[in-house]
C-alpha cells in the first residue's frame, strides 16, 4: 500500500516563498523508479497540473502559470518530493497534491493534499 | 479555460446510465491515452480509467471509458448515490499534462 503525505502548506503573503514536501511510504513502493507530479486545485475550481519530475531527477516540466517561479526536486534516499514556490501570488492559493506518474501514461496514486493560502 | 472540454454538469436517476464527454485536439487526446479521475466531495482525486478504457484494480465494471479521434467518453451504469462526484479527464499534451474542466455528476 503506497501512501503519499504532503506537508508545508500554510498562509503566506504575496511575494513570499514556500516549500512543499511529499513523503512517500509503502513496503513495496520503490520511489526512485517513479516520476512524480504536483497538481493543484484552487477553492471551488478544477484540477490544474503544476509540474512533473521524472525518475532521472533531471527531466522536469512545468505548467505555464508556474514556470520560472516554481522548482520541483526529489530526494530518492529519503523518498521525498519537493516543490519550491517563489514569488507567490493570490492565484497560487490552492490545495496542492502530489501524485505518482503511472506506467500507462496516467496520474496514478494521489496524496491527500496540503492547503496553500496566499493572502495579504 | 481548460484545454480539454467537459460539460459542467450531468444528472441522472439512480440505476440509470450517464455519459461524460471530453473533447480535445490532435495534440492531446488525438495523440495519447486518456485517463479519468473521480473526486468525491472533500477528498483527493482517484484514478478511475487509464489507457482510454482500462480500470485499475478495485474499480467496478459499472465504469467504462472509450476514445475516438480527439474525444473521449466516460460511462457509468447502474448509478448509485455514492457516485455523486466531480469527474475529470486528463492526458498529455506534448510534455505538459492537461485536465478537463471537470463535470459534476448529480444522482437525482
Amino acid at each position: 500500500q503506497v501512501q503519499l503525505v504532503e506537508s508545508g502548506g500554510g498562509v503566506v503573503q504575496p511575494g513570499t516563498s514556500l516549500r512543499l514536501s511529499c513523503v512517500a511510504s509503502g513496503f513495496t513502493f520503490d520511489f526512485r523508479h517513479y516520476g512524480m507530479h504536483w497538481v493543484r486545485q484552487a477553492p471551488g475550481k478544477g484540477l490544474e497540473w503544476v509540474s512533473i519530475i521524472y525518475n532521472d531527477a533531471s527531466t522536469k516540466f512545468y505548467g505555464d502559470s508556474v514556470k520560472g517561479r516554481f522548482t520541483v526536486s526529489r530526494d530518492d534516499s529519503e523518498k521525498i518530493l519537493y516543490l519550491q514556490m517563489n514569488g507567490l501570488t493570490v492565484e497560487d492559493t490552492a490545495i496542492y497534491y502530489c501524485a505518482t506518474d503511472g506506467s500507462h501514461r496516467e496520474i496514478d496514486m494521489w496524496g491527500q493534499g496540503t492547503l496553500v493560502t496566499v493572502s495579504s | 479555460q481548460s484545454v480539454l472540454t467537459q460539460p459542467p454538469s450531468v444528472s441522472a436517476a439512480p440505476g440509470q446510465k450517464v455519459t461524460i464527454s471530453c473533447s480535445g485536439s490532435s495534440s492531446n487526446i488525438g495523440s495519447d491515452y486518456v485517463s479519468w479521475y473521480q473526486q468525491l466531495p472533500g477528498t483527493a482525486p482517484k484514478l478511475l480509467i487509464y489507457e482510454n478504457n482500462k480500470r485499475p484494480s478495485g474499480i467496478p465494471d459499472r465504469f467504462s471509458g472509450s476514445k475516438s479521434g480527439t474525444s473521449a467518453t466516460l460511462g457509468i451504469t447502474g448509478l448509485q448515490t455514492g457516485d455523486e462526484a466531480d469527474y475529470y479527464c486528463g492526458t498529455w499534451d506534448g510534455s505538459n499534462w492537461v485536465f478537463g474542466g471537470g463535470t459534476k455528476l448529480t444522482v437525482l
